[in-house]
């Protein structure tokens, strides 16, 4: 395993529900992600959190609202969703955000299967 | 833009032979690249990071190579097994850019008894 886990792994929700998705890192990593991974497309970064301050919010639409509580935990609030966001949600956390390079390996949760009714 | 292209899209194989997966991207300026593997239903898992002057790199039997001039790689799986079967995902990094990675769509790559 890779340190980050998230739950639920499965989750089915109307369109009129509100739901969260929980990921939690037990690497000692101070930056998060949530990523949104649909059939056939690569990977879309969605939120990055750095030392529990939002860095980066990818143009995705108010109904995924983001909360970080601390530096290990990462929680997607969700509603009013609609088909179309039926995906595959993953979470990653890395050390110390900064430039690019070698030193910040992401590593990846399981991820939630969500579907959306 | 920058992107990631992947090639193939899908490749069967049989249980022990090698095989090749390539990427190709444009995004610049360069980083680092990684080859990622994700099993079904889990999350991606780093195989190899190359950055502009790693030209190969191993790790079992995986070897990533890195052309930075004709931003080419490839992974190079030698005698595969059934739990090679899995997605591979090219990730690329630009300098700078704050921990925004571009990811290719991946090769699904099933490995056959």
């Amino acid at each position: 395993e890779t340190g980050v886990t998230q739950t639920p792994r499965h989750l089915v929700m109307g369109m009129t529900n509100k739901k969260s998705l929980k990921c939690e890192q037990h690497l000692g990593h101070n930056a998060m992600y949530w990523y949104k991974q649909s059939a056939k497309k690569p990977l879309e970064l969605m939120f990055v959190y750095n030392f529990k301050e939002q860095t980066e919010n990818n143009s995705v639409p108010s109904r995924f609202s983001p909360e970080c509580p601390n530096s290990s935990h990462l929680f997607l609030h969700l509603h009013t969703l609609q088909p179309e966001d039926s995906a595959l949600y993953l979470c990653a956390s890395s050390q110390l955000l900064g430039l690019a390079g070698v030193g910040y390996e992401q590593y990846f949760g399981p991820g939630t299967r969500l579907t959306v009714t | 833009k920058n992107q990631v292209e992947q090639s193939p899209q899908s490749l069967i194989i049989l249980e022990g032979k090698n095989c090749t997966l390539q990427c190709n991207y444009t995004v610049s300026p360069f980083s680092n690249l990684r080859w990622y593997k994700q099993d079904t239903g889990r999350g991606p898992v780093s195989l190899t990071i190359m950055t502009f002057s790693e030209n190969t790199k191993s790790n079992g039997r995986y070897t990533a190579t890195l052309d930075a001039d004709t931003k080419q790689s490839s992974l190079h799986i030698t005698a595969s097994q059934l739990s090679d079967s899995a997605s591979y995902i090219c990730v690329v990094s630009a300098r700078g850019s704050q921990g925004n990675l571009i990811f290719g769509k991946g090769t699904k790559l099933s490995v056959k008894p």
